[in-house]
């Protein structure tokens, strides 16, 4: 079945980019999201990029897919404390459901 | 304003009693489905709905019911619940593409003792 992996921390200084990285093993998937979730909070869309796209920016946020090496990641421009949170690659093939990853929590330093 | 309702946000229960977490949305998508949240583990999928009266199992779907009567309702039903059914729990919902992703809920924490 499809599988997605990420890492599980990250930590980086206000100011500095943030660098998610994330892998998935399905080479058909259709669409790829960046979610956050906030401490006790629900899961936000952050971004979502389709598989016919390389790069996608939207303000501080950058997400770039390789599709040859199924990689996914999202950069955040000026990484501030506010962006603490976890971050959640997921994607979708066809009629599948939605595969996520475990999440990635990162950490801003101030 | 567009928005996936879950309700209680919080609940403390026993093991046996039945509970329904009822999930709402207004945005008239056709897809809605769980997920359970846990340490270590990320998000899982519980059950899912196409549409009205076409709902699938997803990947761990055992001790949970659902069932999808109208568009705009989930709700999901734990008949006998167990300490393992402890868990952070999400209703999500989209258009039937997906191709802007899911809209969530705001999440229900489920303590069984």
């Amino acid at each position: 079945g499809e599988d997605v992996e990420q890492s599980l921390f990250l930590s980086v200084r206000e100011g500095d980019s943030s660098v998610i990285n994330c892998t998935y093993t399905d080479s058909s998937s259709t669409y790829l999201y960046w979610y956050k979730q906030e401490p006790g909070a629900g899961l936000q869309l952050l971004t979502y990029i389709f598989s016919n796209m390389d790069m996608k920016q939207d303000q501080r946020l950058t997400v770039l897919l390789n599709k040859k090496d199924k990689h996914l990641s999202l950069r955040i421009a000026d990484t501030q404390t506010g962006d603490s949170a976890i971050y959640f690659c997921a994607e979708i093939e066809g009629n599948t459901p939605l595969v996520f990853g475990k999440g990635t929590r990162l950490s801003v330093i101030a | 304003e567009a928005q996936v309702t879950q309700n209680p946000r919080y609940l403390i229960t026993v093991t046996g009693k039945k509970l329904t977490v009822t999930c709402s949305q207004n945005m008239n998508h056709e897809y809605m489905s769980w997920y359970r949240q846990d340490p270590g583990l990320g998000l899982r999928q519980i059950y899912y709905s196409m549409n009205v009266e076409v709902t699938d199992k997803g990947d761990v779907p055992e001790g949970y019911k659902v069932s999808r009567k109208e568009k705009r309702n989930f709700p999901l039903i734990l008949e006998s619940p167990s300490p393992n059914q402890t868990s952070l729990y999400f209703c999500a919902s989209s258009d039937y593409d997906r191709r802007y992703g899911y809209t969530f809920g705001s999440g229900t924490r489920l303590t069984v003792v």
